[in-house]
């Protein structure tokens, strides 16, 4: 089992472009989140889906969009990408059975410049 | 208020020394409590989980919670180069959780 994947491991983008982080999950997992981590800020919820098909704001999800494609797949996506969002981005997942255990993919370094 | 307050600056300790881990949170409502480990460049894993007040215990770890406080902590016991990382407390709430800064470890050889 992979568990969790994220794509891309690392991007650098210009001011104004857009990209879409990609994660999928292989362990049949019902929730799935996206997190930004800045040094002394700790992890920050950008947006989570509780099960396919939902998606709810988090802490901070302003310049960001998401897609519950299915029960596999959340993206994140940048539409206009700001310096304020160079960041790791964390994708996780959660079972249901295992409250507050987070199955984390190894992040995305993102630049913007 | 953020929900989840850690406060500490980065701890060092001599290798075999107890380490104390301190968070605070804002939810009354909150019932299950989580301590993650995160090594530099890695992603978090969870390493502790508490639902009631008092002790538990896991190996040389020991979680702490105090509900009425709203205070969790997490000790480290006979500390070892290994644990040199940073632990995140999280609060369960809404379906989702949420993390403090996190408190780097650095163990002393």
């Amino acid at each position: 089992n992979a568990g969790v994947t994220q794509t891309p491991k690392f991007q650098v983008l210009k001011t104004g472009q857009s990209m879409t982080l990609q994660c999928a999950q292989d362990m049949n997992h019902n929730s799935m989140y996206w997190y930004r981590q800045d040094p002394g800020m700790g992890l920050r919820l950008i947006y989570y889906s509780a099960s396919e098909g939902t998606t709810d704001k988090g802490e901070v999800p302003n310049g960001y969009n998401v897609s519950r494609l299915n029960k596999r797949e959340f993206s994140l996506r940048l539409e206009s990408a700001a310096p304020s969002q160079t960041s790791v981005y964390f994708c996780a997942s959660r079972g249901g059975w295992e409250e507050g255990k987070l199955f984390f993919g190894s992040g995305t370094q993102l630049s913007v410049l | 208020q953020k929900e989840v307050e850690q406060n500490s600056g980065p701890l060092s300790v001599p290798e075999g020394a107890i380490a104390s881990l301190n968070c605070t949170y804002s939810d009354r409502v909150s019932q299950s409590f989580f301590w993650y480990r995160q090594y530099s460049g890695k992603s978090p894993e969870l390493i502790m989980s508490i639902y009631s007040n008092g002790d538990k215990e896991d190996g040389r770890f020991t979680a702490q919670l105090n509900k009425a406080s709203q205070y969790v902590s997490l000790l480290i016991r006979d500390s070892q180069p290994s644990d040199s990382a940073t632990y995140l407390c999280a609060v369960n709430g809404n379906n989702r959780l949420a993390f403090g800064k996190g408190n780097q470890v650095v163990v002393i050889p």
